[in-house]
């Protein structure tokens, strides 16, 4: 019973699809990010979330829309996919109620490719 | 803007032995989180250990152990008694202690990675 889980694990679209990657976390955190992975580069933020009404953008944000629907969902938006999004996408939650020890804690990762 | 760089793309090591993996990152700020994470080829994101910058005393988890240089910026990760379930890619992160608003805040800045192979 996995604490963040994300949906779809795999999947693959065209160019100019509008495709959506979901997640959910049973945490209870109130803290939510969108992860993009790249080899060679790591990790790049691309949307965060504190609470509900406030949303951030990240580094890497253009081309990206995202939702927090409630505490425990947050979804990444790509209005019209193309090829260079291709990528491995992660969500994760952490707590800020616990500034001193605050942990990301990630979901299994959504690999898209984008034809 | 804070930067995190991890020089060795590809390490190894044998089963049983000891290995490093270097990180060093950027920062004009004084307090901070450094973290390594493992990425098994799973693909999940695990936490391996967590510094705060202003601790002195070297963090360890188990086998897990870090060498944090704060004047030199350089966070580097040994791993002792290496097993075969240690391979995977290792990520260093920098997260800003600070709550001094911006973009920066709350957010992980990851380096490039290392991949861990570990020989039978």
């Amino acid at each position: 019973d996995a604490d963040v889980t994300q949906t779809p694990r795999n999947r693959i679209t065209k160019t100019g699809k509008r495709i959506m990657l979901e997640c959910s976390q049973t945490k209870g955190h109130d803290r939510m990010y969108w992860y993009r992975q790249d080899p060679g580069l790591g990790l790049r933020l691309i949307y965060y979330s504190f609470d509900v009404k406030d949303i951030n953008k990240g580094e890497i944000s253009d081309g990206y829309s995202v939702s927090r629907q409630a505490q425990a969902k947050f979804s990444l938006s790509l209005e019209s996919a193309i090829p260079n999004q291709t990528a491995l996408y992660f969500c994760a939650t952490s707590d800020g109620d616990r500034e001193v020890k605050e942990t990301q804690y990630f979901g299994p990762g959504t690999r898209l490719l984008v034809l | 803007a804070q930067t995190v760089t991890q020089s060795q793309p590809e390490m190894s090591v044998q089963e049983a032995e000891t290995v490093t993996l270097s990180c060093t990152y950027d920062t004009s700020e004084s307090d901070y989180y450094l973290f390594w994470y493992k990425q098994p080829p799973s693909r999940q994101m695990i936490l391996v250990i967590r510094q705060e910058a202003y601790k002195q005393q070297n963090a360890t988890e188990n086998r897990f152990s870090v060498n944090f240089q704060k004047a030199a910026k350089s966070f580097s990760l040994k791993i002792s008694d290496s097993q075969l379930g240690d391979a995977a890619m290792y990520f260093c992160a920098y997260r800003s202690a600070s709550n001094a608003g911006g973009t920066s805040y709350g957010k992980l800045t990851f380096g490039q990675g290392t991949i861990l192979t570990v020989h039978p």
